[in-house]
Formats: C-alpha cells, sequence, structure tokens
C-alpha cells in the first residue's frame, strides 16, 4: 500500500473560517487528488495536481483552493468555510504511468462546519 | 450530473454464495472503469480494473464484467466471505484526472 496519511483526521470549524486540509504521500508518486465523500454522491473531484506547482480543477472546485509546493504534499484550503463544505474528503495518489492508473487512497478527514 | 450510478445502495448475501453488484454509465467515451472497496474510517482501497477493450477480468474470487453496448458493467463475488462487507465503488473514466465514482454500493456478507 501506499504512503498515504492526511491531517488532521477529524475538524470542526465554524462558517466563514478558513480551513487547510493536508495529505502526505511517500511513493514519490506524480499526481494528487483531492476528492470529498458526500451522501448519495460517491466520490467527487474537486483538484487534482500533475507536478509540483501544477495544479487543475476538478468535477467540484468552487471554493477551494489548492497548493503543492513539494512532491509529497498536496494542500487544500477553504478559504471560508461554509455549510455545505461539511462532508469527507479524501486525499489520493497515483504515479499516472497510463491511463487510468490505480489511485491510492488517504484514511480520509471529516470536516464539519457549523 | 452523475456519469456513472449504482442504483442498488445496498445489497446483503449470505456466506459462500455470490454477490453481484452492478454499475451503468452514461459517457461511452469511457475507457476504463474501477471497483474500489472501503471499509468504515478508511479510504477506497483498489480491488479491480477493467478496460473497454475487453469484456472480462478476473482476479481470484472477483470478476468484473462489462458490456458496453448496455453500459453496465457489474462485479461478482464467488463465494462471499463476511470479510468482504463494505462499500464498493465503481468508477469510470479515460484518465487519472477525470475519474467519475458511483455513489457506492454497501455489501453484507452475512456467516
Amino acid at each position: 500500500d501506499a504512503g498515504i496519511t492526511q491531517s488532521p483526521r477529524h475538524k470542526v470549524t465554524e462558517t466563514g473560517t478558513p480551513v487547510t486540509l493536508r495529505c502526505h504521500q511517500t511513493e514519490n508518486h506524480r499526481y494528487m487528488y483531492w476528492y470529498r465523500q458526500d451522501p448519495g454522491h460517491g466520490l467527487r473531484l474537486i483538484h487534482y495536481s500533475y507536478g509540483v506547482k501544477d495544479t487543475d480543477k476538478g468535477e467540484v472546485s468552487d471554493g477551494y483552493s489548492v497548493s503543492r509546493s513539494k512532491t509529497e504534499d498536496f494542500l487544500l484550503t477553504l478559504e471560508s468555510a461554509t455549510s455545505s463544505q461539511t462532508s469527507v474528503y479524501f486525499c489520493a495518489s497515483t504515479s499516472g504511468r497510463a491511463g487510468a492508473d490505480t489511485q491510492y487512497f488517504g484514511p480520509g478527514t471529516r470536516l464539519t462546519v457549523l | 450530473d452523475q456519469q456513472v450510478k449504482q442504483n442498488s445502495p445496498s445489497l446483503s448475501v449470505q456466506e459462500g454464495r455470490i454477490s453481484i453488484l452492478n454499475c451503468d454509465y452514461t459517457n461511452s467515451m469511457f475507457d476504463y472503469f474501477l471497483w474500489y472497496k472501503k471499509y468504515p474510517a478508511e479510504g477506497p482501497t483498489f480491488l479491480i480494473s477493467i478496460s473497454s477493450i475487453k469484456d472480462k477480468n478476473e482476479d481470484g474470487r472477483f470478476t468484473v464484467f462489462l458490456n458496453k453496448s448496455a453500459k453496465h458493467l457489474s462485479l461478482h463475488i464467488v463465494p462471499s466471505q463476511p470479510g468482504d462487507s463494505a462499500v464498493y465503488f465503481c468508477a469510470g473514466g479515460w484518465n487519472n484526472n477525470d475519474m467519475r465514482f458511483g455513489a457506492g454500493t454497501r455489501l453484507t456478507v452475512k456467516p
């Protein structure tokens, strides 16, 4: 299994506050992803990165920003959290050798915005 | 716009019997399909995949079938074991950066 960790694992915050979630991988994978999981929707891609400082938007990117200053770290920031961003957030990574390569997921971060 | 749908939120099966999990998709351009398994409080883990040029892929107790004309795929688990109890997600896409996931099916295998 790829070594992917997420921090924090749980967070409760208030509407309007900034929140940053961290993803750390030790596999030297080029590609990293942030997803959110909500009931009835499965996993939806927020943003992804295809290299250091190279990022792009996913399906549900509004209200989120990301940064990747090192291969191993991918940060997800909610500039001003809203209740609709209450969700479970998963980070994933892959070497991206070809096509749809297996993605290795972190354990998730449960975020509650009050 | 859910391009991948898992219409059964849950499935209960007796140990030793076959589990069949179904998935439908709408985008005929998808090249790859994957199944992930998820236990509570953990991230999804890869189970099995199939490319659009095949109609079947087998890995031990797990077999995925792809019917492109029907835009349907299914995951067969034979024989089912209690440790298979988890949420199963199917996903389809043409590259890692645009995979679309279904909402998941919770499988319960009863001893």
